[in-house]
């Protein structure tokens, strides 16, 4: 199982701080997605990124929003001046290859806004 | 109509026994299907994944498909009380595209 390396595990921001999460796959992949799930709720969408730009993004992903690839390894999504309704779990994901070329998620980034 | 349905639960089925999960999808252009294990806190952990029509097993784990139905199952069989989490189904358009999840059926195995 292809493994993803997310940090931080878990951060505390004042409301309107910029907050940059990071994620770090282990091996080279070409497709990378943010999920968030607030707490008690379901797994949502937010954006992938494949070959080095946005291919989908949901309407949770407004221009708070941001991802980049900076150096090919890290994968970063930056909320820019955050909510209290952005407290929620940030999960990275990529696609493996084998097998089935599933999903697998990081261990997540517990983000609070106070 | 929610794009993927399941019943939040709990399900709460004996040791041994074996676990039913339920999950519908209303996109029919759905193609994959995935089962998520999720523990308290922690990340969705992949359990099965099925294309095609019929059964797929793997160990103690049988996943169910009915295109036709837009229905999705997971068996557990002989459950254990380490089986006791959230059971996320997720349903995908096509290769690449997003995972559209569930919100999840807790499960308790009980002693």
């Amino acid at each position: 199982e292809p493994e993803v390396t997310q940090t931080p595990s878990h951060q505390v921001t004042q409301m309107g701080q910029e907050v940059i999460l990071r994620c770090v796959p282990i091996s080279n992949h070409l497709y990378f997605y943010w999920y968030r799930q607030i707490l008690g709720q379901k797994v949502e969408f937010l954006v992938s990124f494949y070959n080095n730009e946005i291919s989908e993004k949901s309407e949770i992903f407004d221009d708070q929003f941001s991802v980049e690839r900076p150096d090919g390894s890290n994968f970063t999504l930056k909320i820019r001046s955050t909510k209290l309704e952005d407290s929620a779990m940030y999960f990275c994901a990529i696609r493996g290859g084998v097998p089935g070329n599933t999903i697998y998620f990081g261990e997540g980034s517990w983000l609070t806004v106070v | 109509q929610k794009e993927v349905e399941q019943n939040s639960g709990p399900l709460s089925v004996p040791e041994g026994a074996i676990a039913s999960l339920n999950c519908t999808y209303s996109d029919r252009g759905s193609q994959s299907f995935f089962w998520y294990r999720q523990y308290s806190g922690k990340s969705p952990e992949l359990i099965m994944f099925i294309y095609s029509n019929g059964d797929k097993e793997d160990g103690r784990f049988t996943a169910q498909l009915n295109k036709a139905s837009q229905y999705v199952s997971l068996l557990i069989r002989d459950s254990q009380p380490s089986d006791s989490a959230t059971y996320l189904c997720a349903v995908e358009r096509g290769g690449g595209n997003k995972l559209t999840f569930g919100t999840g059926t807790q499960l308790k195995v009980e002693l």
